[in-house]
């Protein structure tokens, strides 16, 4: 079955820049879209498209692909970005979704 | 923005069905995709099915034979049923409104989720 990888957890200190990855054989033709999700909480679409900011996304936030990994930068990481952050896609035919593992950010 | 709200039971028996009920408010059911998303505890986020506008939908391949998500314009609401359930099926469930790009083939997403509803399967 398809699969999405994420590194299951990255570790940054206030102000740094954080990239998430997310790789995926088929990310070089499907798009991701980002979730960031917070304890007890529904999660919250970030980004679409690879690299569009959803409503109300900072700008610190960006989303960049290439070939088979896309990547979710986060440049001068605040405290309140600390979360769990998502990757989801479609297969090659874009008919069955695939959500990656996530990767928990904290911001230390 | 729509409003979803989950509403079922909370406990199923193992081998039991479980349904779940998504109530919309703020649009109409109809006009919109659907899908249904789960997390068991402490683990990440599967995806269940998906429902177009037209009633067609498309099911996670490794849940399809026990999984049937439809809709009920009537209640604006839209529903899922999961069959035979275990205890890998305990999990908050989440109901969500799709949002589809113009893309060939369709790339879709979710823009608007529920608050989640924990349905733990034990005897």
């Amino acid at each position: 079955s398809y699969e999405l990888r994420q590194p299951p957890s990255l570790s940054v200190s206030p102000g740094q820049t954080a990239r998430l990855t997310c790789s995926g054989d088929a990310l070089a033709k499907e798009y991701v879209y980002w979730y960031q999700q917070k304890p007890g909480q529904a999660p919250v679409l970030i980004m679409y498209k690879d690299s569009e900011r959803a409503s109300g996304t900072p700008e610190r936030f960006s989303g960049s692909s290439s070939g088979t990994t896309v990547t979710l930068t986060i440049t001068g990481v605040q405290a309140e970005d600390e979360a769990d952050y998502y990757c989801q896609s479609g297969d090659n035919s874009g008919t069955y979704w695939v959500f990656g593992g996530g990767t928990k950010m904290t911001v230390l | 923005q729509v409003q979803l709200q989950e509403s079922g039971p909370g406990l199923v028996k193992p081998s039991e069905t479980l349904s779940l009920t998504c109530t919309v408010s703020g649009g109409t059911v109809s006009s919109f995709h659907w899908s249904w998303i789960r997390q068991p505890p402490g683990k990440g986020l599967e995806w269940i099915a998906y429902i177009y506008s037209n009633g067609s939908t498309n099911y996670n391949p490794s849940l399809k034979s026990r999984v049937t998500m439809s809709v009920d314009m009537s209640k604006n609401q839209f529903s899922l049923k999961m069959t035979s359930v275990t205890g890998v099926d305990t999990a908050v469930y989440f109901c969500a409104r799709v949002a589809w790009l113009g893309t060939s083939p369709p790339s879709g997403y979710i823009d608007d989720w529920g608050q989640g509803t924990l349905v733990t399967v034990s005897s």
